[in-house]
């Protein structure tokens, strides 16, 4: 079974910093990877995914993630942080052939002006 | 375009009734999912269908049943309601059936159900 940790639950950041979240899975072969982001009430939203072609994926609104087998990793980051970005985050896998995802127990980052 | 949309928003209920939850896709996707959102676990998959009449079980189904006469419509019903089952719920749906790698999941706005 594959999982999908979170380190952080809460992550506060100033607006111009570097955004690092982090993300974990565990699975038997490398699966497809997502970040979603959830503004307050609201459904959620694809930030970007993984699915086996470049190691660094770009997404929309200035993030980035890189998959690391060696440390089966997908952490999500952005150079610099706008107050806009204060969301919640989720990052989910996927096994290659299934269809349902595994989600983390998400991120909320907060940005302070 | 109205996307996927959800129904009723927010529901309040008792402990013992019957609740049904609607969803509703306008992109003929052939796949359509239904979670659970509760502080501290993410999203929990409950139901999910790969198409008209086809079901199957995710992580949490106990409690909820489903059905999908149409591609469009994935009603989530509560048979018997209970206070674990408040949580906010959202349907999600995607396309694609031939190309996981293609995954991304379309998600609705969610129903906040309060089970008393």
């Amino acid at each position: 079974a594959q999982s999908v940790t979170q380190l952080g639950s809460h992550v506060s950041v100033s607006e111009g910093a570097l955004v690092l979240l982090r993300c974990n899975y565990s699975s038997s072969v490398p699966p497809y990877l997502f970040w979603y982001v959830q503004y307050p009430n609201q459904g959620l939203q694809l930030l970007l995914k993984y699915t086996s072609a470049a190691t660094l994926v770009k997404g929309i609104n200035g993030f980035e993630a890189e998959f690391k087998k060696s440390e089966t990793s997908f952490h999500l980051t952005k150079p610099s942080a706008h107050m806009s970005d204060a969301a919640e985050y989720f990052c989910a896998v996927t096994p290659p052939g299934r269809r349902a995802l595994t989600f983390g127990s998400g991120t909320r980052l907060q940005v302070q002006p | 375009d109205a996307g996927i949309t959800q129904s009723p928003r927010y529901k309040i209920t008792e402990t013992g009734r019957q609740v049904t939850l609607m969803c509703h896709q306008t992109w003929s996707h052939s796949y359509m999912f239904w979670y659970r959102q509760d502080l501290g676990h993410g999203l929990r998959l409950i139901y999910y269908s790969a198409a008209a009449d086809i079901t199957d079980k995710g992580e949490v189904p106990d409690g909820y049943v489903v059905s999908r006469s149409k591609t469009e419509n994935f009603p989530l019903t509560l048979e018997s309601a209970t206070r674990s089952q408040t949580s906010v719920y959202f349907c999600a749906s995607s396309d694609h059936p031939g190309l996981a790698a293609n995954n991304e999941q379309f998600f609705g706005p969610g129903t906040r159900l309060t089970v008393l």
